[in-house]
């Protein structure tokens, strides 16, 4: 069964700082993988979708890479907003999504 | 475009009572639809999968008759929690996909229940 893990699963970062999270997966055979962003209390907003076949996705000051034979994925954001605090979530889809345990982030202004 | 709404997004209930849940595609027909719940401070849990006009695949552990799906149309899933009971308070979340071929989900903003 796919596993999908995040580290960290806590960061505080002060605003401004360039920071990476960690989404690594079980099993390489997967169609995709998308970041998520849920603010407490709120649904899941889709920030990025990497098809298998891709290795990165940019969305402004997000950049997301896929390494499917190593099972990883790394999220980028550069110049970090006390706007940016919420979780984020990645997720693998095979024939159902898995999703990992997420990284709850704060940006301290 | 490939919006999903679902409604309500809290509701307050009493115990043994039944609460639905609506996940509806607003511009996009959605050939599945699935339904997650979340635990505070806890990642999404798969409850089911379901394909419209078919029975929904419940993952295990999950009570299909105390949770009942309904996927009735392309655009209108619904999820009903039967006999409501306090262990059921959770945040549920819908999501949809277009197609087979599409392998990118969209969600809904999710549903606070309460059982009281």
């Amino acid at each position: 069964k796919q596993e999908v893990t995040q580290i960290p699963a806590a960061l505080s970062v002060p605003e401004g700082e360039n920071l990476v999270l960690n989404c690594s997966f079980t099993d390489s055979a997967i169609y995709n993988l998308q970041w998520f962003r849920q603010d407490p209390g709120k649904g899941l907003t889709s920030l990025l979708l990497i098809q298998s076949s891709q290795r990165e996705q940019t969305s402004g000051r997000l950049n997301a890479s896929l390494d499917k034979s190593s099972g990883r994925s790394t999220l980028y954001i550069a110049a970090s907003q006390p706007g940016d605090s919420a979780t984020y979530l990645c997720a693998v889809t095979g024939n159902q999504f898995y999703f990992g345990t997420g990284t709850s982030l704060t940006v301290i202004p | 475009g490939a919006v999903v709404s679902q409604h309500p997004s809290w509701v307050i209930c009493k115990s043994g009572t039944s609460v639905k849940i609506e996940c509806r595609s607003l511009d996009f027909q959605a050939t599945t639809m699935f339904w997650y719940r979340q635990f505070p401070k806890q990642s999404l849990m798969l409850m089911a999968t379901s394909n419209e006009g078919s029975k929904a695949t419940y993952e295990q552990g999950v009570e299909k008759d105390k949770f009942l799906i309904n996927h009735a149309s392309l655009t209108l899933s619904t999820l009903t929690v039967t006999s409501a009971h306090p262990e059921d308070s959770s945040f549920y979340i819908c999501s949809a996909r277009r197609g087979s071929g599409d392998t990118e989900a969209f969600f809904g903003q999710g549903t606070r229940l309460t059982v009281v």
